[in-house]
């Protein structure tokens, strides 16, 4: 089944430091990769994906994540925190082999970006 | 702007009546939509796949007689959480699957109270 692990339940930053969120994934066949981030009491926002391509994906709001297939991992990453970066992330990964089926989440990770 | 709309974001309901929760593909015709329930700090639990013109596709454990999905149309899938109780209280975020771009988006979510 296919499945994402965050191993990491909050990241503390300071404004201005690079950030990292880790995810690690478990698929079988081509894995299809999402990040999304919430805001408190808000739906999800869709950040960046991985289908296929380069390893470097670019998103929005300056993130950009890294497909690493000899680790599985797809981890976050923004060269300069701002304090409004501050929310849960999520990694997630589609259950099937393509993009029109359900996503499956990690548990979250709530990143704190600290003035 | 918003591509997937919910409404209403807050609802409060009375224990055994029904409350009906909407989302909206804004800009594109969406075949396929999902519901999810988040709990409080938690992760977002996949409830159902919502397929125009056909029955929902229920996950285990989710009584498909107590939320009810309809996908009428290409835009709008609707869940129904029929005999409310409080422990039905909860995050309710819908997501449709944008063919163009292979993304999925997230709605708003909506805020469910039982009393």
């Amino acid at each position: 089944a296919q499945s994402v692990a965050q191993p990491e339940d909050q990241v503390n930053v300071a404004e201005g430091n690079p950030l990292t969120v880790k995810c690690t994934y478990s698929v079988s066949g081509n894995p299809y990769l999402f990040w999304y981030v919430q805001y408190p009491n808000r739906g999800l926002q869709f950040l960046l994906k991985y289908i296929t391509g380069d390893n470097l994906v670019k998103g929005s709001y300056g993130f950009e994540a890294e497909f690493n297939k000899s680790q599985t991992s797809f981890h976050l990453k923004k060269p300069s925190a701002l304090v409004s970066d501050s929310a849960l992330y999520f990694c997630a990964v589609t259950r099937g082999s393509s993009g029109n089926t359900p996503l499956v989440f990690g548990k979250g990770t709530r990143l704190s970006v600290i003035a | 702007g918003a591509v997937v709309s919910q409404h209403p974001s807050r609802v409060i309901c009375k224990s055994g009546t029904s409350v009906k929760i909407e989302c909206r593909s804004l800009d594109f015709q969406a075949t396929t939509m999902f519901w999810y329930r988040q709990f409080p700090k938690k992760s977002l639990m996949l409830m159902a796949t919502s397929n125009e013109g056909s029955k929902a596709t229920y996950e285990q454990g989710v009584e498909k007689d107590k939320f009810l999905i309809n996908h009428a149309s290409l835009t709008l899938s609707t869940l129904t959480v029929t005999s409310a109780h409080p422990e039905d209280s909860s995050f309710y975020i819908c997501s449709a699957w944008r063919a163009s771009g292979n993304t999925i988006y997230f709605g708003e979510g909506s805020w469910l109270t039982v009393v």
